[in-house]
């Protein structure tokens, strides 16, 4: 059985960092592209970041691009997303995904991060 | 504003059949075969109920179809349950700098 389990959420302040990471299971994790998507409160979905196979191509939505950066860990079968210069826009809950060419198939259960002072 | 465009909200009885569409442009969802739908219940993450227009994942229950004409996809659930109330949220993937866009959501109301 596929999981995605997110943890490292929580409430920060404005201009904080914070690191999400993503078990992943059930599956060969190396041979799957990874994203990162977002739902802010009572709104809907969006894409945040892609990453490849082996870690050398990273792509990201606008709004985010030099404050996080994706990554993983195929020895750890972890997916991560660092967090920089936090802005209180960014408060959502934060999923893990499994990437597809052309959709997601699985996703994680989610987790909330608040920024806020 | 969500690049593409959902009802807000559809409603019907338990067994009758209800649609949502999906509306873009020539440039997105006229122009590729990767539209895809996700349900999701309050609370929860989404889950795949159709992949590239069509195509059902395994352990989707067949009541749930898609199809698309011109610039614009649909979601066909038919003999509506009290179980498919929900969120449902229509999404494309393209080329560019943003290769995943997403409906706004349409909140569905089993009456």
């Amino acid at each position: 059985e596929v999981q995605l389990v997110e943890s490292g959420g929580g409430l920060v302040q404005p201009g904080g960092s914070l690191r999400l990471s993503c078990a992943a299971s059930g599956f060969t994790f190396s041979s799957y592209w990874m994203s990162w998507f977002r739902q802010a409160p009572e709104k809907g979905l969006e894409w945040v970041a892609n990453i490849n196979l082996d870690d050398t191509e990273k792509y990201y939505v606008d709004s985010v691009r030099g404050r996080f950066t994706i990554s993983r860990d195929n020895a750890k079968n972890s997916l991560y997303l660092q967090m920089n210069s936090l802005r209180t826009e960014d408060t959502a809950v934060y999923y893990c995904a499994r990437k597809r060419p052309t959709y997601i198939d699985y996703w994680g259960q989610g987790i909330l991060v608040t920024v806020s002072s | 504003q969500s690049a593409l465009t959902q009802p807000a909200s559809v409603s019907g009885s338990p067994g009758q059949s209800i649609t949502i569409s999906c509306t873009g442009t020539s440039s997105d969802v006229g122009g590729y075969n990767s539209v895809s739908w996700y349900q999701q219940h309050p609370g929860k993450a989404p889950k795949l109920m159709i992949y590239e227009v069509t195509n059902r994942p395994s352990g989707v229950s067949n009541r749930f179809s898609g199809s698309k004409s011109g610039n614009t996809a649909s979601l066909t659930i038919s003999g509506l349950q009290a179980e498919d109330e929900s969120d449902y949220y229509c999404s494309l993937y393209r080329s560019g700098s943003t290769p995943v866009v997403f409906g706004g959501g349409t909140k569905l109301t089993v009456l």
